[in-house]
Protein backbone atom coordinates (compact mmCIF):
# COMPACT_ATOMS: atom_id res chain seq x y z
CA UNK A 1 0.00 0.00 0.00
CA UNK A 2 1.19 3.47 -0.98
CA UNK A 3 1.09 5.47 2.51
CA UNK A 4 3.93 8.36 3.96
CA UNK A 5 4.45 6.93 7.57
CA UNK A 6 4.79 9.25 10.74
CA UNK A 7 6.22 8.31 13.72
CA UNK A 8 5.54 8.85 16.49
CA UNK A 9 1.89 10.15 15.96
CA UNK A 10 1.72 11.36 19.86
CA UNK A 11 4.66 12.90 21.84
CA UNK A 12 4.80 15.16 25.00
CA UNK A 13 8.16 16.16 26.00
CA UNK A 14 9.76 18.95 27.95
CA UNK A 15 11.53 22.30 26.55
CA UNK A 16 15.42 21.25 25.50
CA UNK A 17 14.95 17.79 25.42
CA UNK A 18 15.82 17.08 21.52
CA UNK A 19 13.72 15.04 19.32
CA UNK A 20 13.54 13.65 15.99
CA UNK A 21 10.22 12.94 13.93
CA UNK A 22 10.58 10.55 11.03
CA UNK A 23 8.75 10.42 7.97
CA UNK A 24 9.10 7.30 5.60
CA UNK A 25 7.46 7.25 2.16
CA UNK A 26 7.50 3.96 -0.14
CA UNK A 27 6.00 5.73 -3.29
CA UNK A 28 9.85 6.60 -4.44
CA UNK A 29 8.78 10.17 -4.88
CA UNK A 30 11.94 12.80 -5.00
CA UNK A 31 9.93 15.55 -3.13
CA UNK A 32 8.96 15.55 0.43
CA UNK A 33 8.20 18.26 3.14
CA UNK A 34 7.30 19.02 6.40
CA UNK A 35 4.63 21.20 7.12
CA UNK A 36 2.97 22.22 10.78
CA UNK A 37 -0.75 23.04 11.30
CA UNK A 38 -1.96 25.29 13.95
CA UNK A 39 -5.95 26.56 14.48
CA UNK A 40 -6.63 29.25 12.26
CA UNK A 41 -3.05 29.17 10.28
CA UNK A 42 -3.63 26.57 8.48
CA UNK A 43 -0.29 24.69 6.76
CA UNK A 44 2.47 25.98 7.09
CA UNK A 45 5.95 24.52 5.32
CA UNK A 46 8.67 24.49 7.53
CA UNK A 47 11.53 22.63 5.16
CA UNK A 48 11.27 20.55 2.29
CA UNK A 49 13.62 18.68 -0.18
CA UNK A 50 13.71 18.07 -3.74
CA UNK A 51 15.81 14.93 -3.68
CA UNK A 52 18.72 13.50 -2.02
CA UNK A 53 21.07 15.32 -0.31
CA UNK A 54 19.02 18.72 -1.22
CA UNK A 55 17.02 20.49 1.55
CA UNK A 56 15.67 23.81 1.53
CA UNK A 57 13.86 26.13 4.59
CA UNK A 58 10.13 26.33 3.61
CA UNK A 59 8.58 29.45 5.62
CA UNK A 60 8.86 28.32 8.93
CA UNK A 61 11.93 26.86 9.45
CA UNK A 62 13.48 28.40 12.71
CA UNK A 63 13.77 25.74 15.53
CA UNK A 64 13.87 22.83 13.01
CA UNK A 65 16.27 20.47 11.36
CA UNK A 66 16.18 18.29 8.46
CA UNK A 67 18.20 15.58 6.41
CA UNK A 68 17.57 13.60 3.44
CA UNK A 69 20.13 10.94 3.19
CA UNK A 70 18.02 8.68 1.32
CA UNK A 71 15.56 8.78 -0.76
CA UNK A 72 12.57 7.55 1.51
CA UNK A 73 12.96 9.02 4.40
CA UNK A 74 12.91 12.92 5.96
CA UNK A 75 13.25 12.98 9.46
CA UNK A 76 12.64 15.96 11.17
CA UNK A 77 14.68 17.29 14.06
CA UNK A 78 13.83 19.66 17.01
CA UNK A 79 17.46 20.09 18.22
CA UNK A 80 15.90 22.20 21.30
CA UNK A 81 12.06 22.08 21.67
CA UNK A 82 10.34 25.09 22.94
CA UNK A 83 6.92 25.58 23.59
CA UNK A 84 5.54 27.38 20.85
CA UNK A 85 6.98 24.13 18.82
CA UNK A 86 3.95 22.73 20.33
CA UNK A 87 1.97 21.47 17.36
CA UNK A 88 0.50 18.94 15.00
CA UNK A 89 2.92 18.05 12.35
CA UNK A 90 2.86 16.29 8.96
CA UNK A 91 4.89 15.22 6.67
CA UNK A 92 3.86 14.78 2.55
CA UNK A 93 5.52 13.66 -0.56
CA UNK A 94 4.92 13.78 -4.23
CA UNK A 95 6.32 12.94 -7.36
CA UNK A 96 6.40 16.35 -9.20
CA UNK A 97 9.75 17.73 -8.01
CA UNK A 98 8.08 21.12 -9.48
CA UNK A 99 5.37 21.15 -6.80
CA UNK A 100 2.16 21.32 -8.92
CA UNK A 101 1.84 17.58 -8.02
CA UNK A 102 -0.59 15.22 -5.55
CA UNK A 103 0.90 15.46 -1.96
CA UNK A 104 0.32 12.41 -0.22
CA UNK A 105 0.79 13.27 3.56
CA UNK A 106 1.27 10.83 6.60
CA UNK A 107 -1.46 10.87 9.42
CA UNK A 108 -0.12 13.42 11.84
CA UNK A 109 2.07 13.65 14.56
CA UNK A 110 1.31 15.44 17.59
CA UNK A 111 3.50 17.28 19.63
CA UNK A 112 3.19 19.26 23.32
CA UNK A 113 6.01 20.95 24.51
CA UNK A 114 6.00 21.50 28.61
CA UNK B 1 3.43 38.87 -1.25
CA UNK B 2 1.39 35.25 -1.09
CA UNK B 3 -2.03 35.79 0.15
CA UNK B 4 -3.94 33.50 0.60
CA UNK B 5 -7.75 33.71 1.89
CA UNK B 6 -10.33 31.18 2.42
CA UNK B 7 -13.95 31.28 3.31
CA UNK B 8 -15.64 30.73 5.31
CA UNK B 9 -14.22 29.07 8.04
CA UNK B 10 -16.65 27.44 9.09
CA UNK B 11 -19.57 26.11 7.47
CA UNK B 12 -22.79 23.71 8.80
CA UNK B 13 -25.23 22.43 5.96
CA UNK B 14 -28.15 20.40 6.00
CA UNK B 15 -27.47 16.91 4.59
CA UNK B 16 -28.53 16.85 0.31
CA UNK B 17 -27.87 20.95 0.25
CA UNK B 18 -24.98 22.14 -1.63
CA UNK B 19 -21.50 24.02 -0.21
CA UNK B 20 -19.78 26.23 -1.74
CA UNK B 21 -15.88 27.21 -0.29
CA UNK B 22 -14.30 30.25 -1.99
CA UNK B 23 -10.26 30.30 -1.88
CA UNK B 24 -8.78 33.83 -3.10
CA UNK B 25 -5.60 34.20 -4.10
CA UNK B 26 -2.59 36.66 -5.10
CA UNK B 27 0.04 36.07 -7.35
CA UNK B 28 -1.78 36.37 -10.74
CA UNK B 29 1.30 33.65 -12.29
CA UNK B 30 -0.83 30.74 -10.69
CA UNK B 31 -1.51 28.03 -12.67
CA UNK B 32 -2.41 25.14 -10.19
CA UNK B 33 -5.30 25.33 -7.65
CA UNK B 34 -6.12 22.30 -5.49
CA UNK B 35 -8.16 21.05 -2.94
CA UNK B 36 -7.57 18.92 0.13
CA UNK B 37 -10.09 17.17 2.62
CA UNK B 38 -8.38 16.94 5.84
CA UNK B 39 -10.77 13.90 8.01
CA UNK B 40 -10.55 13.90 11.81
CA UNK B 41 -7.33 12.46 12.43
CA UNK B 42 -5.68 12.22 9.33
CA UNK B 43 -3.82 13.62 6.53
CA UNK B 44 -4.70 16.10 3.89
CA UNK B 45 -6.38 14.50 0.65
CA UNK B 46 -6.21 15.98 -2.53
CA UNK B 47 -9.94 15.47 -3.70
CA UNK B 48 -9.82 18.17 -6.79
CA UNK B 49 -7.79 20.27 -9.04
CA UNK B 50 -7.58 22.74 -11.75
CA UNK B 51 -5.20 24.23 -13.91
CA UNK B 52 -5.45 27.37 -15.62
CA UNK B 53 -6.38 26.52 -18.96
CA UNK B 54 -10.08 25.86 -18.10
CA UNK B 55 -12.77 27.53 -16.06
CA UNK B 56 -14.36 24.48 -13.87
CA UNK B 57 -13.67 20.73 -13.59
CA UNK B 58 -15.91 18.33 -11.98
CA UNK B 59 -16.16 14.86 -10.59
CA UNK B 60 -19.45 13.63 -9.50
CA UNK B 61 -20.23 15.80 -6.43
CA UNK B 62 -17.71 17.98 -6.38
CA UNK B 63 -16.54 20.36 -8.62
CA UNK B 64 -13.76 23.39 -9.18
CA UNK B 65 -14.67 26.62 -10.84
CA UNK B 66 -11.88 29.00 -11.48
CA UNK B 67 -11.97 32.56 -12.30
CA UNK B 68 -8.51 33.82 -13.30
CA UNK B 69 -9.38 37.56 -13.79
CA UNK B 70 -11.39 38.08 -10.37
CA UNK B 71 -8.13 35.70 -8.79
CA UNK B 72 -10.34 33.10 -7.21
CA UNK B 73 -11.22 29.10 -7.10
CA UNK B 74 -14.16 28.17 -5.22
CA UNK B 75 -14.85 24.48 -4.59
CA UNK B 76 -18.68 23.27 -4.86
CA UNK B 77 -19.98 20.15 -2.90
CA UNK B 78 -23.64 19.33 -3.85
CA UNK B 79 -25.91 16.66 -2.21
CA UNK B 80 -23.70 17.01 1.06
CA UNK B 81 -23.60 13.77 3.13
CA UNK B 82 -22.26 13.57 6.83
CA UNK B 83 -19.26 11.85 5.27
CA UNK B 84 -18.37 15.10 3.26
CA UNK B 85 -18.03 16.74 7.21
CA UNK B 86 -14.25 17.96 7.13
CA UNK B 87 -11.43 20.43 6.90
CA UNK B 88 -11.29 21.24 3.70
CA UNK B 89 -8.16 23.42 2.18
CA UNK B 90 -7.28 25.04 -0.70
CA UNK B 91 -3.78 25.06 -1.65
CA UNK B 92 -2.98 27.45 -4.69
CA UNK B 93 0.36 27.43 -6.51
CA UNK B 94 2.50 31.10 -5.57
CA UNK B 95 6.05 31.91 -5.68
CA UNK B 96 6.99 27.89 -6.10
CA UNK B 97 5.24 26.09 -3.86
CA UNK B 98 1.79 25.44 -2.36
CA UNK B 99 0.34 28.13 -0.10
CA UNK B 100 -2.38 26.74 1.66
CA UNK B 101 -5.43 28.61 2.92
CA UNK B 102 -6.64 28.64 6.71
CA UNK B 103 -9.23 25.90 6.05
CA UNK B 104 -13.03 25.48 6.37
CA UNK B 105 -14.63 23.36 8.55
CA UNK B 106 -17.77 21.44 6.62
CA UNK B 107 -20.57 20.56 9.01
CA UNK B 108 -23.15 18.31 7.31
CA UNK B 109 -25.95 17.88 9.71
CA UNK B 110 -27.99 14.36 8.73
Amino acid sequence: EAQVTQNPRYLITVTGKKLTVTCSQNMNHEYMSWYRQDPGLGLRQIYYSMNVEVTDKGDVPEGYKVSRKEKRNFPLILESPSPNQTSLYFCASSVMTGNTGELFFGEGSRLTVL
Amino acid sequence: GENVEQHPSTLSVQEGDSAVIKCTYSDSASNYFPWYKQELGKGPQLIIDIRSNVGEKKDQRIAVTLNKTAKHFSLHITETQPEDSAVYFCAPYQGGKLIFGQGTELSVKP
